[in-house]
């Protein structure tokens, strides 16, 4: 089985300023992908980004990048000039070529203060 | 555009109690999950269907029993509620059941059992 490890509780950054959020990862398969999804108040689940593992570019979509280092199994996510929108749970995800094998991490509070 | 809906977005329930989450989506999407979030934690996967007319357990399938009723509707049913069930209960949707392809969730629905 695999597991999905995010050691930061929580974490704050100062608006404009950038955060790195860190997630590690453990499993047997190779084929897989890891997805940061981002929960705001409103509860409702929004997909940040996701990286192929067979892919070696990291990801990135406008201001949230990803740094995937297959080899250390890290997936840590940057957000660069952090608005205050950003503040959140973040949630780093494995997903197995078959999607029932999916496993959350139990995420990182972020508060982005003005 | 609705995506995936969840009803009841709350609800109340004494222990022994039975009651169904419905859940709908309009994207003629293969796949359907059941998610539960507890306080601090990620989404822990209950029970999945891969495709219309089938269905697996995830990692806590324990308590619940789910019905793919067609390719749009997959419920989640409490036959006897327990105050351990007490957590908000996710429905996602995606193309195919792999890796490959993002989840959309609904908004969740809150379930509390005295």
């Amino acid at each position: 089985a695999q597991t999905v490890t995010q050691s930061q509780p929580e974490m704050s950054v100062q608006e404009a300023e950038t955060v790195t959020l860190s997630c590690t990862y453990d499993t047997s398969e190779s084929n897989y992908y890891l997805f940061w999804y981002k929960q705001p108040p409103s509860r409702q689940m929004i997909l940040v980004i996701r990286q192929e593992a067979y892919k070696q570019q990291n990801a990135t979509e406008n201001r949230f990048s990803v740094n995937f280092q297959k080899a250390a199994k890290s997936f840590s996510l940057k957000i660069s000039d952090s608005q205050l929108g950003d503040t959140a749970m973040y949630f780093c995800a494995f997903m197995g070529g078959n999607a029932g094998k999916s496993t959350f991490g139990d995420g990182t509070t972020l508060t982005v203060k003005p | 555009n609705a995506g995936v809906t969840q009803t009841p977005k709350f609800q109340v329930l004494k222990t022994g109690q039975s009651m169904t989450l419905q859940c709908a989506q309009d994207m003629n999407h293969n796949s359907m999950y059941w998610y539960r979030q507890d306080p601090g934690m990620g989404l822990r996967l209950i029970y999945y269907s891969a495709s219309e007319g089938t269905t697996d357990k995830g990692e806590v399938p324990n308590g619940y029993n789910v019905s793919r009723l067609n390719k749009r509707e997959f419920s989640l049913r409490l036959e006897s509620a327990a105050p351990s069930q007490t957590s908000v209960y996710f429905c996602a949707s995606c193309t195919e059941p792999s890796g490959a392809n993002v989840l959309t969730f609904g908004a969740g629905s809150r379930l509390t059992v005295l």
